[in-house]
């Protein structure tokens, strides 16, 4: 159980366009989702936090207009890189906490990960 | 900024226990430790979590020291397939705005054949 997917896993795309990942909780609801960036032999730096049905919360540094979150359901949470840039080209990285019910309560698992290249 | 010092690298020869130390000095009475892993290219893997009491699965034990200023991550029989970065990380359990998992620089293990 407790498995988040991401889609597309890789993805090629040319500067000035604009690309779309999906992160989906499989087998549990997940009120809050986060998107994470990773940058070759680097940690993951946390870019956002979304919470059904509202906004996101962008952490310091991360432009909103450029990285456009949405979160319309328990179950699936997209990230829009607008006007990508070769210096977006990056591994992105969705993570769900579950809802706060049984034993994965307030636990937060994480995708597998998509790696973005723009050329 | 991470809450967590845990050593770069480590190695380990396979089939012996791989013991990955972090120290988390300031942690707070409600904060959980928690440890995940990353492979090469792939998403974090949640491995375990605790509070003060020493907490074992199926993949690994997590030692917490009586003050929980600082705990020790035990693979008991480790394998190639666990050579990894592990990363150590403080939060708060329940969920909130604030509870945020922040990834340090965590730990390379390498585990030799």
């Amino acid at each position: 159980g407790a498995v988040v997917s991401q889609h597309p896993s890789w993805v090629i795309c040319k500067s000035g366009t604009s690309v779309k990942i999906e992160c989906r909780s499989l087998d549990f609801q997940a009120t809050t989702m986060f998107w994470y960036r990773q940058f070759p032999k680097q940690s993951l730096m946390l870019m956002a936090t979304s919470n059904e049905g509202s906004k996101a919360t962008y952490e310091q540094g991360v432009e909103k207009d450029k990285f456009l979150i949405n979160h319309a359901s328990l179950t699936l949470s997209t990230l829009t890189v607008t006007s990508a840039h070769p210096e977006d080209s990056s591994f992105y990285i969705c993570s769900a906490r579950s809802k706060g019910q049984g034993m994965t309560a307030y636990e937060q698992y994480f995708g597998p990960g998509t790696r973005l290249t723009v050329t | 900024d991470a809450k967590t010092t845990q050593p770069p690298s480590m190695d380990c020869a396979e089939g012996r226990a791989a013991n990955l130390p972090c120290n988390h000095s300031t942690i707070s009475g409600n904060e959980y430790v928690y440890w995940y892993r990353q492979i090469h290219s792939q998403g974090p893997q949640y491995i375990i979590h605790g509070l003060k009491n020493n907490e074992t699965n199926e993949m690994a034990s997590l030692i917490i020291t009586e003050d929980r200023k600082s705990s020790t991550l035990i693979l008991p029989h480790a394998t190639l397939r666990d050579t990894a970065v592990y990363y150590c990380i403080v939060r708060p359990y329940y969920g909130g705005a604030t509870n945020k998992l922040i990834f340090g620089t965590g730990t390379l293990l390498a585990v030799q054949p």
